[in-house]
């Protein structure tokens, strides 16, 4: 089955750093891929939308530039929390559907701390 | 966009008994997808379900389309079913309910 690869799982960063987390589909082309948020104890908030090849699209709330999405091929995307805070600290989780999925497949997810 | 409500937000059973999660989406929807997201965070498809009934195991879901709600019965429940439940109607995306915080005490 389809099989999406996050990484890192877990990442200590300090204040004003910046931080990557990469999306991997593993065994199809992902043309579209999704980035949520999951606060503690709380559902998972749609970020962005990104289409490989074309600019990502934000959800409202969610500055672009902090949240640099890249997702250059139809098996890569990208996040990069820049000059990241204690108040980004989050789960974040990709995930990533194409034409011919019934539905969507999720990463694993990574647990990012700002201290 | 769609709104999603699940319910009950919190369940505590006991092992070997059953539940049923009730999800209720607010627009007609292409397809629906359960959820079950594990202590460590990883989200584990459990049904692609845009209508009708199916069947995994002890686990069942039916969603009502025209009547814009889909259930996910867990039978003989088990410790390892603990964690939470959530499910994700899809218009131009997956939006996801608030989920069911499911404990199950041995």
């Amino acid at each position: 089955g389809a099989v999406v690869s996050q990484h890192p799982s877990r990442v200590i960063c300090k204040s004003g750093t910046s931080v990557k987390i990469e999306c991997r589909s593993l065994d199809f082309q992902a043309t579209t891929m999704f980035w949520y948020r999951q606060f503690p104890k709380q559902s998972l908030m749609l970020m962005a939308t990104s289409n490989e090849g074309s600019k990502a699209t934000y959800e409202q709330g969610v500055e672009k530039d902090k949240f640099l999405i890249n997702h250059a091929s139809l098996t890569l995307s990208t996040l990069t929390v820049t000059s990241a805070h204690p108040e980004d600290s989050s789960f974040y989780i990709c995930s990533a559907g194409d034409s011919s999925l019934i539905g969507y497949t999720f990463g694993s997810g990574t647990r990012l701390t700002v201290v | 966009g769609i709104q999603v409500e699940q319910s009950p937000p919190d369940l505590i059973l006991q092992e070997g008994a059953n539940s049923t999660l009730r999800c209720n989406f607010s627009d007609s929807v292409n397809n629906l997808q359960w959820f079950h997201q594990n202590p460590w965070g990883q989200l584990i498809n459990l049904f692609y379900i845009p209508s009708g009934t199916k069947q995994n195991g002890r686990l069942s879901a039916t969603t009502v389309a025209t009547e814009r709600y889909s259930l996910l019965y867990i039978s003989s429940s088990q410790t390892t079913d603990s964690g939470v439940y959530f499910c994700a109607p899809k218009g131009n995306m997956l939006t996801f309910g608030g989920g069911t915080r499911l404990m199950v005490k041995p």
